[in-house]
C-alpha cells in the first residue's frame, strides 16, 4: 500500500515570512495530492490539491508542487499570517480511494 | 455542504467495554472512512467502505471492527476497549475519489 512521509515534523516562522512542507509518496499509481489544514480542537479541512496530470497548482498564498518522478510533493505558504498557524497533513490516493496522509506538520507562525 | 456527524465527541470507556463509534453523513456518499488520529502519527486509516455492507481493512485494523447496514451511516465498533485505543477518531466520506469530508472527532479515553 501507500506510504506518506512527511517533513518538517514542526516549523515556526516568523510572520510575513514563507513556509514549506514537504511529502514524499511511494505508489506510483497514486493520482491525488491534497493538502488538510487542522486548526486546533476542529476537524480537518481541505485548503488545496493537486492531481497527477499537473505539476503545479496555486490559490493566493498557498501553491502546491508535484515532482511525479521523484515521487515528492510540497506546500508552500507565503507571507504567512498568525491564522496559518495549524497541523497540515498531505495525504496521496491512488485510483482505488485508498487514501493515505503523513504524520502531519505543526506550524506556528509568530507575529 | 456535507454534513459528517458523530455521535460522541467525548467518550470514556473501561478496559475491555465493547465501544460503538458512529458515524452519519447526509450527501449520499458511497465510500466512507474511520481514521485514528495521533500526536505524531497523523491520520491512520482503519477501516473503510466503499458501499453498503462493504468493507475493506485498513492499515490498523486489529481490535476493531466496522459495520455499514445503510449508506448514511458508518459504525467502528471496538470489540475489547484496551488503553491503547485511547485516541481521536475521525470518520469521512467522500463522493469521489478525491476530497474527504471530515466528522469532528471522538476524543475516547480508556481507563
Amino acid at each position: 500500500g501507500e506510504n506518506v512521509e512527511q517533513h518538517p515534523s514542526t516549523l515556526s516562522v516568523q510572520e510575513g515570512d514563507s513556509a514549506v512542507i514537504k511529502c514524499t509518496y511511494s505508489d506510483s499509481a497514486s493520482n491525488y495530492f491534497p493538502w488538510y489544514k487542522q486548526e486546533l480542537g476542529k476537524r480537518p479541512q481541505l485548503i488545496i490539491d493537486i492531481r497527477s496530470n499537473v505539476g503545479e497548482k496555486k490559490d493566493q498564498r498557498i501553491a502546491v508542487t508535484l515532482n511525479k518522478t521523484a515521487k515528492h510533493f510540497s506546500l508552500h505558504i507565503t507571507e504567512t499570517q498568525p491564522e496559518d498557524s495549524a497541523v497540515y497533513f498531505c495525504a496521496a490516493s491512488p485510483v482505488n480511494n485508498d487514501m493515505r496522509f503523513g504524520a502531519g506538520t505543526r506550524l506556528t507562525v509568530k507575529p | 455542504d456535507v454534513k459528517v456527524t458523530q455521535s460522541s465527541r467525548y467518550l470514556v470507556k473501561r478496559t475491555g467495554e465493547k465501544v460503538f463509534l458512529e458515524c452519519v453523513q447526509d450527501m449520499d456518499h458511497e465510500n466512507m472512512f474511520w481514521y485514528r488520529q495521533d500526536p505524531g502519527l497523523g491520520l491512520r486509516l482503519i477501516y473503510f467502505s466503499y458501499d453498503v455492507k462493504m468493507k475493506e481493512k485498513g492499515d490498523i485494523p486489529e481490535g476493531y471492527s466496522v459495520s455499514r447496514e445503510k449508506k448514511e451511516r458508518f459504525s467502528l465498533i471496538l470489540e475489547s476497549a484496551s488503553t491503547n485505543q485511547t485516541s481521536m477518531y475521525l470518520c469521512a466520506t467522500t463522493r469521489d475519489p478525491y476530497e474527504q469530508y471530515f466528522g469532528p472527532g471522538t476524543r475516547l479515553t480508556v481507563t
